[in-house]
């Protein structure tokens, strides 16, 4: 299996700084890496696939880059509803695992 | 829009069977791969199972195969994940999740609000 690793596990920051949550794959995933956000008590959702590439209707403040095994996810001018945990995920083989996640919080 | 809504969870007792059902509005569901995701209470993320745009293709996790079935109905729009021998370790939320394409993407563009399922004595 394929082992996706985040760093940090949590991280506190303040409204307009600039984040980067970092995310490691066990062995090369070429770009088939994925973000997503979640907030407490909602459902995951999409905001970077294919390691950098927007989801439609994400805000242009959040952007991924990487490939091979090294991939990071960085926010601009964060804003408070950006406070949320966030998940890498591989798709490039089963099973599609997912990171330990990385929780954003309010400094 | 698109828009997925969980229904079956509750709580079982270990050993026991329960199924879940997904309703999908807003996209035809025999035009795309669906996902079941699970969350275990305060941990991380899991794939559990897929069904590709045409039924034909279906493929789990380790943790959940031969147990769990996933299946579809597209003329009623509806995901189901019917799982049986359930165990303690499968309590968890349960999402299911839109793939971008046939089922192949193994990313999920959109989900449910997801659906608890508790097993215990």
């Amino acid at each position: 299996d394929i082992q996706m690793t985040q760093s940090p596990s949590s991280l506190s920051a303040s409204v307009g700084d600039r984040v980067t949550v970092t995310c490691r794959a066990s062995q090369s995933i070429t770009t088939y890496l994925n973000w997503y956000q979640q907030r407490p008590g909602k459902a995951p959702k999409l905001l970077i696939y294919a390691a950098f590439n927007l989801q439609s209707g994400v805000p242009s403040r959040f952007s991924g880059s990487g490939s091979g095994t090294d991939f990071t996810l960085t926010i601009s001018n964060l804003q408070p509803e950006d406070f949320a945990t966030y998940y890498c995920q591989q798709n490039k083989n089963s099973p599609y695992t997912f990171g330990q996640g990385t929780k954003l919080e309010i400094k | 829009q698109v828009q997925l809504v969980e229904s079956g969870g509750g709580v079982v007792q270990p050993g026991r069977s329960l199924r879940l059902s997904c309703e999908a509005s807003g996209f035809t569901l025999g035009a795309y791969g669906m996902h079941w995701v699970r969350q275990a209470p305060g941990k991380g993320l899991e794939w559990v199972a897929v069904i590709y745009y045409d039924g034909n293709k279906i493929y789990y996790a380790d943790s959940v195969k031969g147990r769990f079935t996933i299946s579809r109905d597209t003329s009623r729009n509806m995901l189901y994940l019917d799982m049986n021998s359930l165990r303690a370790e499968d309590t968890a939320v349960y999402y299911c999740a839109k793939d971008p394409g046939s089922g192949s993407y193994y990313r999920f563009e959109y989900w449910g609000q997801g659906t608890l399922v508790t097993v215990s004595s």
